[in-house]
């Protein structure tokens, strides 16, 4: 399968804990975006690289939260002293700069349910 | 951030009935998508509009990105009950980065 890839699909961890999530884009995408999906919303924009750059950043993603793209292939997102609110759907999307187009293809996201 | 108001917010209908949903925003946008989600999954990509007054097919889907740039319609024939889900608008700003906006959802129900 050549799609959008998340590990792992669910996470339970308690309150201050730290977790890491993975994405793997589509192999030929060079931009990719995490975005926040909470229960009965859309998803919420995150942050944005394009390659190793991480280019944009959402007031959403506050000091605890990290993302990095060390190799402009895969990339993580950290969440440090999780809180319960931090539960939700985290989505990880890609696109090609090369093909031109906006369209973003995502993973099938990663559960965090902190309690 | 922006708000795409999507709307209806849920439909319930009878299996081959055709299906219309909307979004709209105050802000103008060059590109809409629209994206289906299922239960626990990731959304998926269903049309993607690059220009004011564009009309795009995709099977029974057709979706029109709306000439004043602030609103985007998609519209769904003969529906079957896999058309159930969640179906989301984003937007793109003409102006910003590669952010999408997206809307609240419009949830759809078929009744076989």
């Amino acid at each position: 399968d050549t799609g959008v890839s998340q590990n792992p699909r669910h996470k339970i961890t308690k309150r201050g804990q730290n977790v890491t999530f993975r994405c793997d884009p589509i192999s030929e995408h060079n931009r990719l975006y995490w975005y926040r999906q909470t229960l009965g919303q859309g998803p919420e924009f995150l942050t944005y690289f394009q390659n190793e750059a991480q280019l944009e950043k959402s007031r959403l993603l506050s000091d605890r939260f990290s993302a990095e793209r060390p190799k402009g292939s895969f990339s993580t997102l950290e969440i440090q002293r999780t809180e319960q609110g931090d539960s939700a759907m985290y989505l990880c999307a890609s696109s090609s700069e090369v093909a031109a187009l906006n369209e973003q293809f995502f993973g099938p996201g990663t559960r965090l349910t902190v309690l | 951030g922006q708000q795409l108001n999507q709307s209806p917010q849920s439909m319930f209908i009878q299996e081959g009935e055709d299906v219309s949903m909307n979004c709209t925003s105050s802000s103008i946008f060059n590109t809409w998508l629209w994206y289906k989600q299922d239960p626990g999954e990731g959304p998926v990509l269903l049309i993607a509009l690059y220009k004011a007054g564009e009309l795009t097919s995709n099977g029974r889907l057709t979706a029109q990105f709306g000439i004043t740039r602030k609103d985007s319609f998609l519209n769904i024939s003969a529906s079957i009950p896999s058309d159930v889900g969640i179906y989301f608008c984003a937007g793109q700003l003409t102006n910003t980065g590669n952010q999408f906006y997206f809307g609240t959802g419009t949830s759809l129900t078929v009744i076989p």
